[in-house]
């Protein structure tokens, strides 16, 4: 199994352009979650999927922030435009849900995209 | 507002010494308890406990939950320089399986 697959690895851009981060969660996995890390604010929650569904959305920072999840095997997260405070570590994760209320299902996390906004 | 708090921040141990990282937490609704390392890259799963006073185990780590007093530990005996690497904690929450809290992380040591 290939895990959860983000690309690109690193990411350095100019203030104001366009910034999308892409992830494919391990197949079979029906949940997807992006998270942002930084020094100051620890690891969070920004956004996540059920069944490509947006569930909970409320950790999106702003406008600038949106994301997609056109099919099972493909999520985006875009930035646009692009601020230095947003230099940050994106994860992506993914986990499989059984439905209904249930304890937590674990996440398995993909690597990370390191993105530097200058 | 919901927090999880883990302490201490950082902690620089000798290989052999035994550490104990503490999370507290503050949320409505808890449903679990979830430890994770993370060394250069992602955070990797560690333990999840939903019940109190059943500690879990795996090698020379293991981890406890006090619902009554809102904390968890973790314990790492005989460390190894490998055990180095950031520590963090999180709480299930709500009525959803995505609300999950991250406390800062505690960052680990171990000097050879």
């Amino acid at each position: 199994d290939a895990g959860v697959i983000q690309s690109p690895r690193h990411e350095v851009t100019e203030m104001g352009q366009e910034v999308t981060l892409r992830c494919k969660p391990i197949s079979g996995h029906n949940s997807l979650f992006w998270y942002r890390q930084t020094m100051m604010r620890g690891l969070e929650l920004l956004i996540y999927f059920n069944n490509n569904v947006p569930i909970d959305d409320s950790g999106m920072p702003e406008d600038r922030f949106s994301a997609k999840m056109p099919n099972a095997s493909f999520s985006t997260l875009k930035i646009q435009p692009s601020e230095p405070r947003d230099s940050a570590v994106y994860f992506c994760a993914s986990s499989f849900s059984s439905g209904g209320p249930s304890a937590y299902n674990e996440q398995f996390f993909g690597p990370g995209t390191r993105l530097t906004v200058l | 507002e919901d927090k999880v708090v883990q302490s201490p921040l950082s902690l620089v141990v000798h290989e052999g010494d035994t550490v104990t990282l503490n999370c507290s937490y503050e949320v409505t609704n808890f449903r679990s308890l979830l430890w994770y390392k993370q060394e250069k890259k992602a955070p990797t799963f560690l333990f999840m406990l939903t019940s109190s006073g059943i500690e879990k185990k795996s090698g020379r780590l293991s981890s406890i939950l006090d619902k009554k007093e809102l904390f968890s530990i973790l314990n790492i005996t005989a460390t190894q320089t490998g055990d180095s690497a950031i520590y963090l904690c999180a709480v299930n929450y709500g009525g959803s399986q995505g609300n999950l809290i991250f406390g800062k992380g505690t960052k680990l040591s171990v000097k050879p």
